[in-house]
């Protein structure tokens, strides 16, 4: 069985650009969860989708970032402006209860 | 305000002996506490998952314990090998505004078994 991917693995962008990730949860997973680790930091919790809805998003940063799961299946999660705070790994998760499979991780750098 | 806390100093230990790394919370009470191990580059892995209502789990070498009183888990890897080098994270659910449960992390200790 296939695991949680991501793409890309790795991304360097300027400030002020554009930039989207995308997860491929396991095949069956409602669930879907966005984290992202900082330098340094715990890994901070995103958002969570159950199917194509947004259930909880309060650990979005600000209106820069827009998440989307289309039909319930894969998600995007777009930043745009990007700023230099911004840098750090992203995660994506899925589950179908409380264990969740991790992603290997999307590494932004916004320069 | 909730907070979890593990040590952020490396835990160094000779292969063989027994790790123990602690998870410490306050200002909660989880109905159950899970551990991932993450090597670098790579996304965390589910370990072991322990409930409220149970005071020690175990798998192969692993074992966790909850203390709900203290506030408090144990995570122990006995027999240690220098494969078990990793940072471990331990994650508690807790009530986001959605009304489900998220898994929040520590920001996990590092082990290194050392040959």
């Amino acid at each position: 069985e296939a695991g949680v991917t991501q793409f890309p693995s790795h991304s360097v962008i300027e400030k002020g650009q554009t930039v989207t990730l995308r997860c491929d949860p396991i095949s069956g997973h409602d669930n879907l969860y966005w984290y992202r680790r900082v330098m340094g930091k715990e890994i901070k919790f995103l958002l969570h989708f159950v199917k194509e809805s947004k259930q909880d998003e309060s650990g979005m940063p600000n209106n820069r970032f827009l998440a989307e799961r289309t039909g319930g299946t894969y998600s995007t999660l777009k930043v745009q402006p990007a700023e230099l705070e911004d840098s750090g790994v992203y995660f994506c998760a899925s589950s179908l209860t409380t264990v969740m499979y991790f992603g290997p991780g999307t590494r932004l750098t916004v320069t | 305000s909730q907070k979890i806390e593990q040590n952020s100093e490396a835990l160094n230990i000779q292969e063989g002996k027994t790790a123990t790394l602690t998870c410490n919370y306050t200002n909660y009470s989880p109905a159950y506490l899970q551990w991932y191990r993450q090597d670098p580059g790579r996304g965390p892995v589910f370990l072991l998952l322990i409930r409220e209502n149970e005071k020690e789990k175990r798998k192969e070498r692993l074992k966790v314990t909850f203390d709900t009183t203290l506030k408090q888990s144990l995570f122990h890897i006995t027999a240690s090998q220098p494969a078990d080098s990793a940072t471990y994270l331990c994650a508690l659910d807790m009530k986001g505004s959605g009304g489900s449960y998220i898994p929040t992390f520590g920001r996990g200790t590092s082990l290194i078994v050392h040959p």
